[in-house]
């Protein structure tokens, strides 16, 4: 299994740009998790869906973030505009089932630098 | 709500000596445990997890760790540390009334030294 994957590994921008970050879960999956990676705040849960529902949305930081998951292998994170706080790396993870006893499983990571 | 205390930021050990990360939770039942092991530049990986039973729990590399509910504790031992080992570990807690979420510590960068 190649794991999960996410793309770009590395988003450079421009204060005010669209960034959108994806995200291909393991197959077979149906939990996904979208994580912020900060020094300042550590590992932050954004949002989280199971069979392609979000279920918990409250760690998304303000309107200008939004998430979708339009099918069962492949999740978007957008934020629209970006500002330099937005700076971070994000994580993607699914897990083969609800509940928690099941596994989370990371990508590689996002590292956005918003200038 | 549970929560996730991770004690010491860094941690500094000689390559071949033992090694031990604290992990203090809180949660009113009994919690689903991990520990989880970020290499530089990676996500996160793995290394074991405690659900119920047997209260020392063998991972991958080479760690252990036990739980003590008496000290709401989950610590993360190594007998022998490899210079490999250096990295950042991540406690977790999981709850039966957070579905799939994980609220995870602070988390502790080993470092090794030869």
């Amino acid at each position: 299994d190649a794991g999960v994957i996410q793309s770009p590994r590395h988003e450079v921008t421009e204060m005010g740009q669209e960034v959108t970050l994806r995200c291909k879960p393991i197959s077979g999956h149906n939990s996904l998790f979208w994580y912020r990676q900060t020094m300042m705040r550590g590992l932050e849960l954004l949002i989280y869906f199971n069979n392609n529902v979000p279920i918990d949305d409250s760690g998304m930081p303000e309107d200008r973030f939004s998430a979708k998951m339009p099918n069962a292998s492949f999740s978007t994170l957008k934020i629209q505009p970006s500002e330099p706080r937005d700076s971070a790396v994000y994580f993607c993870a699914s897990s083969p089932q609800s509940g928690p006893a099941y596994e989370q499983y990371f990508g590689p990571g996002t590292r956005l630098t918003v200038t | 709500a549970q929560s996730v205390t991770q004690p010491d930021i860094h941690i500094t050990v000689s390559e071949g000596a033992s090694l031990e990360l604290r992990c203090n939770y809180s949660y009113g039942a009994t919690p689903y445990l991990f520990w989880y092991v970020q290499s530089p530049g990676q996500g996160l990986q793995l290394l074991l997890k405690y659900f119920s039973g047997d209260t020392l729990v063998q991972g991958i590399k080479g760690f252990e760790a036990e739980f003590k509910r008496s000290q709401s504790s989950f610590n993360l031992r190594k007998p022998s540390v490899h210079w490999s080992d250096a990295a950042e570990y991540f406690c977790a807690v999981g709850a039966n009334n957070a579905g799939n979420m994980l609220t995870f510590g602070g988390g502790t960068r080993l470092m090794v030294k030869p």
